[in-house]
């Protein structure tokens, strides 16, 4: 069955940490994949996707992912996080011409 | 310049009532989506519809009828309106088979049903 899963439901990190969003996937084919953000009372906006080719996958906001296949995960990344990435972040996977799965999300908040 | 629009932002009724929500996209794609996110963020996809044909109709109460008068517009008409319709829906458009795969989303329309 496809599915995605989010093993964090919530983190909290400070300004300036590090951040790590995990990201595991179900899929048959190959997959696209996709991280969202969702600010409060907002839509959702894309961060980054992977179809193909480089494994390392940079996005808007100074966010990066990795797929990595033997362990169907897509984590998502940023050497150092801002006050205004407090949001949720949803984990996406799609095929071509099929429907998009999205994850149950993380919550991230962070601490001044 | 909005990309996906929706109308109305937020939507207040009560139990019984019959409502619309509508969206537009004006990024020239061919297929449109309605999703659905409870409470607890979960979102879920209900329809989408490409070049005005419906391709996707997961387990959605038939009380739920979405509605492409063009490629451009994607509109959700909901009957019988139920507690349990409380939430936001979210428009969303994209284009398959391109690298242009990803979703644009709307901003999305929180409903109430009191």
């Amino acid at each position: 069955a496809q599915s995605v899963t989010q093993p964090d439901i919530h983190i909290t990190v400070s300004e300036g940490a590090s951040l790590e969003l995990r990201c595991n996937y179900s899929y048959g084919a190959t997959p696209y994949l996709f991280w969202y953000v969702q600010s409060p009372g907002q839509g959702l906006q894309l961060l980054l996707k992977y179809f193909s080719g480089d494994t390392l996958v940079q996005g808007i906001k100074g966010f990066e992912a990795e797929f990595k296949r033997s362990q169907s995960s897509f984590n998502l990344r940023k050497p150092s996080v801002h006050w205004s990435d407090a949001a949720e972040y949803f984990c996406a996977v799609g095929a071509i011409y099929d429907k998009v799965i999205f994850g149950p999300g993380t919550s991230l908040s962070v601490i001044p | 310049d909005t990309a996906v629009s929706q109308t109305p932002k937020y939507l207040v009724t009560q139990m019984g009532n019959d409502k619309s929500i509508k969206c537009e996209q004006n990024l020239g794609h061919d297929t449109m989506y309605w999703y659905k996110q409870d409470s607890k963020k979960f979102l879920k996809i209900m329809f989408s519809y490409n070049n005005k044909e419906l391709i996707i109709n997961e387990t959605v109460p038939n009380r739920f009828s979405p509605k492409s008068p063009d490629k451009a517009h994607l509109n959700l008409h909901i009957n019988s309106l139920e507690l349990g319709d409380s939430a936001v829906y979210f428009c969303a458009s994209s284009r398959p088979g391109t690298a242009d795969y990803e979703q644009y989303f709307g901003p999305g329309t929180r409903l109430t049903v009191t």
